[in-house]
Order: C-alpha cells, then structure tokens, then sequence
C-alpha cells in the first residue's frame, strides 16, 4: 500500500447526502484510477485518468464524479444519485503506459 | 466488465501443500496479471504475464497462460498461513483491467 493513502479508512453517510473518498499517491504515477469492490465479487472499475485535468468513465460512473487537478491527487465524489452506494473503494495507480497497478488500502462506505 | 472468472471460489488446504487455481476470460488479451488481496486491504501485485508467454514463476508462484483456451492458472508451492487471501486474475485492455469475481484461499496450520 505505500505510497497510495486512501482517507476515510471507514465512512459512514445517510441516504441522500454526497460524500468524497480521497486518493493520494507520492509515486510520481501518470495514471489513477477508482475501483469499487462488493462482497464476493471482484473490483468494478468507476472512474480513471492518465493524464491531470482529464478522465474517462469506466464501467460504472452513474451516481459518481471525479476529478484530477493535481497529479497527486484524484478525489471520488460519491453522489445521492447513486442508488447502492455502500461498498468498499479502492485507489490505484500505474506509470504512463504499464499495466500493472498498486492499490491503496481502500476505503468502506456504509450508507445508513 | 467482468473479463476474468476464477475457479474453485473458495480453497482450503493444510499448510505445506499446494495451491492451484484457474482463471478463465472471453477476448483476446495482452496480458494477465494476478493480484493478492488480504482481507479489508489493497490488493497487491503478484505476477504478470504477456500473451506470448506460457510460463512464468516468482519464488513460489507459478503462473501459466493457454491463449488457445483463454485460460491461466496460479500455483502457489508449500503454502503458508501467511498465504491465506483471495487470489484475483486481471486481464489488460487499454490501461484498464478486468477482474474476476477471484478464489479465496484459506491455509489451515
């Protein structure tokens, strides 16, 4: 996990309020990304950037935000537009074109 | 989307012996990584291996890939507790990866 600091450990938020995850890297990497994790299943990619001040929707943007206004730093903004929100969240990042990732230690977000 | 699918879901064995487990994905890929996560972590990077590649090993890693079957297999040698986890394949399209749904391990002493 070194490297990557991911705040809130836990978070705990009510049905229609936003909340922002925090993902910050002192790795020097290009590349970002926002990752969320369900009991049982594997890591849904939400958000990435490759480069500051530009980023793509993954594959399950709806209900999300984001932005890359430094290199360091690539916040999540979670939305009351989404529907299912509690779910584990992962960080990570990646050199300018390699593929292999480093996560950070992730964040819980429980909606009560 | 959900490119890589592994099997067993879940695997328990005794300390010191060995440990395999399957991945499976549908397109054509440039590589396959596997990833560690320990339970409410990060996941850790394991191994990588390239499309034009068959076998690789990383101490008591050994990785396999079969692009005829779309297919590769971890094997972890002489497990430890400290192995307990569960195992994830990665397939690599764009940047991007796709995970499977991954194999959780448990390593009884």
């Amino acid at each position: 996990d070194g490297g990557i600091t991911q705040s809130p450990k836990y978070l705990f938020r009510k049905e229609g309020q936003n909340v922002t995850l925090s993902c910050e890297q002192n790795l020097n990497h290009d590349a970002m990304y926002w990752y969320r994790q369900d009991p049982g299943q594997g890591l849904r990619l939400i958000y990435y950037s490759q480069i500051v001040n530009d980023f793509q929707k993954g594959d399950i943007a709806e209900g999300y935000s984001v932005s890359r206004e430094k290199k360091e730093s690539f916040p999540l903004t979670v939305t009351s537009a989404q529907k299912n929100p509690t779910a584990f969240y992962l960080c990570a990042t990646g050199p300018w074109g390699a593929d292999t990732q480093y996560f950070g230690p992730g964040t819980r977000l429980t909606v009560l | 989307s959900q490119q890589g699918e592994e099997d067993p879901q879940a695997l328990s064995i005794q300390e010191g012996e060995n440990a395999t487990m399957n991945c499976s994905y549908k397109t054509s890929i440039n590589n396959l990584q596997w990833y560690r996560q320990n339970s409410g972590r990060g996941l850790v990077h394991l191994i990588l291996i390239r499309s034009n590649e068959r076998e690789k090993h990383s101490g008591r890693l050994r990785v396999t890939l079969d692009t005829s079957k779309k297919s590769s297999s971890l094997l972890i040698t002489a497990s430890r507790a400290a192995d307990t986890a569960s195992y994830f394949c990665a397939t690599t399209n764009d940047y991007k990866l796709s995970f499977g749904a991954g194999t959780t391990v448990t390593v009884r002493a």
